[in-house]
């Protein structure tokens, strides 16, 4: 089986505009969960989809949202970026969600400028 | 809130010696997960602990749940250079919380 695919694996982008990670899950796969990872701050949760619902979401700001489409592959975007949102974006599948083990993508790695 | 809690937050050892880290949550888990991230790498999952007081092997790799299900550790013996990364926990509180808490990790240096 093909693993998680992440895209685009590195980007640049300006303070105030918006940026769209995309992820495709392991096929089967229908959970997805989002994770942040910064040096200081390690793995942060982001939001959980399942078949097309988002589950649950952690502590980031409103300029932070996401879905799943009926195929399972999910996309976050981040509006209004700030430099503090540099930081390498985490996809990780399941087959049942966090009762499970997840697998990661390789990351998209966003720099804010 | 749900928090994990994990040290050291760095230890640096002789190939050969013996290496543990530690995770404590200040509420009960409903199962904890390990992972290890290679430098420049992503998370990849080595294991799943869910019974109260579990213990689990992987080759030179120990993995134990506390009893209380509120603390974990993980311990390699006799440390090689492959071993070199960042270990993570990560908390499932299950029930309605349904998150996957990452701890800060411990990384890990094996000099040769």
């Amino acid at each position: 089986k093909a693993g998680v695919t992440q895209t685009p694996r590195y980007l640049i982008k300006t303070r105030g505009q918006q940026v769209t990670l995309s992820c495709s899950p392991i096929s089967g796969h229908r959970s997805v969960s989002w994770y942040q990872q910064t040096p200081g701050q390690g793995l942060q949760f982001l939001f959980e989809y399942f078949s097309e619902t988002q589950r649950n979401k952690g502590n980031f700001p409103g300029r932070f949202s996401g879905r799943q489409f009926s195929n399972s592959r999910s996309e976050m975007n981040v509006s209004t970026l700030e430099l503090g949102d540099s930081a390498l974006y985490l996809c990780a599948s399941s087959e049942r969600g966090f009762s499970g083990e997840l697998f990661f993508g390789e990351g998209s790695r966003l720099t804010v400028l | 809130g749900q928090q994990v809690m994990q040290i050291p937050q760095y230890q640096h050892v002789q190939e050969g010696e013996d290496f543990t880290t530690y995770c404590n949550s200040s509420t009960t888990l409903s199962n904890i997960q390990w992972y290890k991230q290679r430098p420049g790498g992503h998370p990849v999952f080595l294991i799943q602990l869910v019974k109260s007081g579990e213990v689990k092997k992987q080759k030179r790799l120990t993995f134990q749940f506390g009893e209380a299900k509120k603390n974990s550790s993980l311990h390699i013996t006799a440390t090689q250079t492959t071993d070199v990364g960042t270990y993570f926990c990560a908390g499932d509180y299950g029930g309605a919380t349904n998150k996957l808490i990452f701890g800060t990790g411990t990384l890990l240096a094996v000099q040769p």
